[in-house]
């Protein structure tokens, strides 16, 4: 049964700051690892998808790589703003029988100005 | 836009209402899903059908009933709900339930958050 972790659950940093946030996932066998962003009292918004021959993709400030064998994924985020202030989920679609997501319980980001 | 919609995106009914969520999806799937996120834990599925067929009921009580029609929309039928089962419940897609060659990609709409009082 795939886990998936993210740490720290929390974090604060101040404006202007790089960061990275972390997943890790227990089974390997993943077709793909999603990011997406949650902001308070709203839905899921996907932020980059890299699929699994993949071990990296890039948009904007973000910058998401994979590694498959040591079952981490890390969320680069550069010269980081307040507004970038939310949760960010991280996601392992497998397929046994039938596709699965797995979700962590996020990363929440503050980015104090 | 990720191309699927849900509706409503918010949703406050009593224990003994019955409503229903609704979700469409313009990318022409065949699989839709429903998943549900609590405070503080992961996302959990709950729903899976394929060719409006359903493949998985994950333990989920018989208050909460889905119905699929069509490949394109998918309903969550919600009846003698608990103040428990608020939370956030997404709807997702999927070009098929088995993922083949470099994999499919689930698509999410963006929720409906439900509470329940």
């Amino acid at each position: 049964k795939q886990e998936v972790t993210q740490i720290p659950a929390a974090l604060s940093v101040p404006e202007g700051e790089n960061l990275v946030l972390n997943c890790s996932f227990t089974d390997s066998a993943i077709y793909n690892l999603q990011w997406f962003r949650q902001d308070p009292g709203k839905g899921l918004t996907s932020l980059l998808l890299i699929q699994s021959s993949q071990r990296e993709q890039t948009s904007g400030r973000l910058n998401a790589s994979l590694d498959k064998s040591s079952g981490r994924s890390t969320l680069y985020i550069a010269a980081s703003q307040p507004g970038d202030s939310a949760t960010y989920l991280c996601a392992a679609l497998n397929s046994g029988g039938y596709q699965k997501v797995t979700f962590g319980i996020g990363t929440k980001l503050q980015v104090i100005p | 836009e990720t191309g699927v919609t849900q509706t409503p995106r918010h949703l406050v009914m009593g224990m003994t209402n019955k409503k229903s969520l609704k979700c469409e999806q313009h990318l022409g799937h065949n699989a839709m899903y429903w998943y549900k996120q609590s405070a503080k834990k992961p996302l959990e599925l709950m729903f899976v059908y394929s060719l409006e067929e359903r493949v998985e009921n994950n333990s989920v009580p018989s208050r909460f009933s889905p119905e699929c029609p069509n490949s394109s929309h998918l309903f969550l039928h919600l009846h003698t709900l608990q103040p428990e089962d608020s939370a956030l419940y997404l709807c997702a897609s999927s070009q098929a339930i088995r993922t083949y060659g470099s994999g499919n990609t689930i698509y999410f709409g963006e929720g409906s958050w439900l509470t329940v009082v």
